[in-house]
């Protein structure tokens, strides 16, 4: 069975950091991209980074360009989100998610096929 | 940016009934268009991928249709379980994903 399961979040002070773990089950990790998709309270999803499978692509939505890394560690079959700087408006429940599809010469077509159930991070003083 | 608008916002049915939820994207995403459910205090769970093929678990009820910039997700025989808000989203401007801001479906 496919499972994602995030850990690291908590109340952190504004410009403060926060660490988040996704541990990955049931299926070869090393060979799918992943994902960090957030979700306000009360509000819809955003998607916020992207990790190719060998951790050599990173993609990240501008709001948290400079301040959110993302990254993998293959062996241990998990994804992290170092985020700095953190905002009132970073207060989020954070998912982690596997994403499916292909990718062709141009350009590539994935979606998130599996989501753990989130971790919550708040930004408050 | 691709901007996903998804109408309407509330739905309020009653069960048997069949449900039609509209998203529409800003510029084509041809049939790159996801749909998830998400339950209160669940995550989100894949419910179509490529504008029309059902993920597993979902049973024929749920269809989706449409291209560029116009889609739906049709519902029929609407049960109490399908109570839950959907989310549309496009994969095809890669990387940069957009969700619609969800349609929240009642079942009365």
């Amino acid at each position: 069975e496919v499972q994602v399961v995030e850990s690291g979040g908590g109340l952190v002070q504004p410009g403060g950091s926060l660490r988040l773990s996704c541990a990955a089950s049931g299926f070869t990790f090393s060979v799918f991209w992943m994902s960090w998709v957030r979700q306000a309270p009360g509000k819809g999803l955003e998607w916020v980074a992207n990790i190719k499978e060998d951790g050599s692509e990173k993609y990240y939505v501008d709001s948290v360009k400079g301040r959110f890394t993302i990254s993998r560690d293959n062996a241990e079959k998990s994804l992290y989100l170092q985020m700095n700087s953190l905002r009132a408006e970073d207060t989020a429940v954070y998912y982690c998610a596997r994403v499916e599809g292909y990718c062709s010469t141009i350009s590539c077509y994935k979606y998130f096929d599996y989501w753990g159930q989130g971790t919550l991070v708040t930004v408050s003083s | 940016e691709i901007v996903m608008t998804q109408s309407p916002a509330t739905l309020s049915m009653s069960p048997g009934e069949r449900a039609t939820l509209s998203c529409r994207a800003s510029q084509s995403v041809s049939s790159n268009l996801a749909w998830y459910q998400q339950k209160p205090g669940q995550a989100p769970r894949l419910l179509i991928y490529d504008t029309s093929t059902r993920a597993t678990g979902f049973p024929a009820r749920f269809s989706g249709s449409g291209s560029g910039t116009e889609f739906t997700l049709t519902i029929s025989g609407l049960q109490s379980e399908d109570s839950a808000v959907y989310y549309c989203q496009q994969y095809n401007n890669w990387p940069l994903y957009t969700f619609g801001q969800g349609t929240k479906l009642e079942i009365k």
